[in-house]
């Protein structure tokens, strides 16, 4: 079945470090993807999406592309702030309205100064 | 500005009662959905809907139960049988063409057995 793998944290890193927070998916069509992000004791906010094979999505500084050939939608960004402290989950939707997005279990980051 | 509103924030419950979850969008989003998360775990659909009058079970639906009788509200009922009830509920919606727009989400409940 569908479903998304995302690398276990925690992950700390100092203020400016470069972050890689890896996802690996499993679909049987053609899915979409997604990046959300949880600050403390909020909901999920959609930080990217790639929508097809090779598509880029980016925002606030953070990238990930949709890898076809390798499954993966590692989220990146080249210099880490203190407020990008928060729980990133990697999610798949199967097909276009499908019913249920399929979550990661999230990887928590904390930038310290 | 647009949104989902989730209430109340925290909720605390006694062993055999039954609780209501309010969520209210004024998105005009067609499809709503509610999940649970637990620590260390990803989102779990408990269930969702796509119309008015219509919803179905997700995943976890057992001790659940959800009306949607308005397009704006979705209301979230943890009754006695549900077994593990202390978690953080998170409602979300979407416009009609589903997840590929991305879902909205509420800012969440925290629900605590007592």
């Amino acid at each position: 079945g569908d479903s998304v793998t995302q690398m276990e944290g925690p992950v700390t890193l100092s203020e400016e470090a470069f972050l890689t927070i890896n996802c690996t998916y499993t679909a049987t069509g053609y899915p979409s993807l997604f990046w959300y992000v949880q600050y403390p004791g909020e909901g999920l906010q959609l930080l990217l999406k790639a929508t097809k094979a090779d598509d880029k999505g980016s925002n606030k500084g953070f990238e990930a592309t949709y890898r076809k050939e390798t499954t993966s939608f590692h989220l990146e960004k080249g210099s880490v702030q203190v407020s990008d402290s928060a729980v990133y989950f990697c999610a798949l939707s199967p097909f276009e309205g499908a019913n249920n997005l399929f979550f990661g279990t999230g990887t928590r980051l904390t930038v310290i100064p | 500005d647009g949104g989902i509103t989730q209430s109340p924030k925290y909720l605390f419950r006694k062993e055999g009662q039954n609780v209501t979850l309010s969520c209210e969008q004024n998105l005009n989003h067609d499809a709503m959905y509610w999940y649970r998360q637990d620590p260390g775990q990803g989102l779990r659909l408990i269930y969702y809907s796509q119309i008015v009058n219509d919803f179905q079970k997700g995943d976890i639906a057992e001790g659940y139960s959800v009306s949607r009788e308005k397009k704006e509200s979705f209301p979230l009922t943890v009754t006695s049988a549900q077994k593990n009830p202390t978690a953080f509920y998170l409602c979300a919606s979407s416009t009609h063409e589903g997840a590929p727009r991305g879902y909205t989400f509420g800012s969440g409940t925290r629900l605590t057995v007592v």
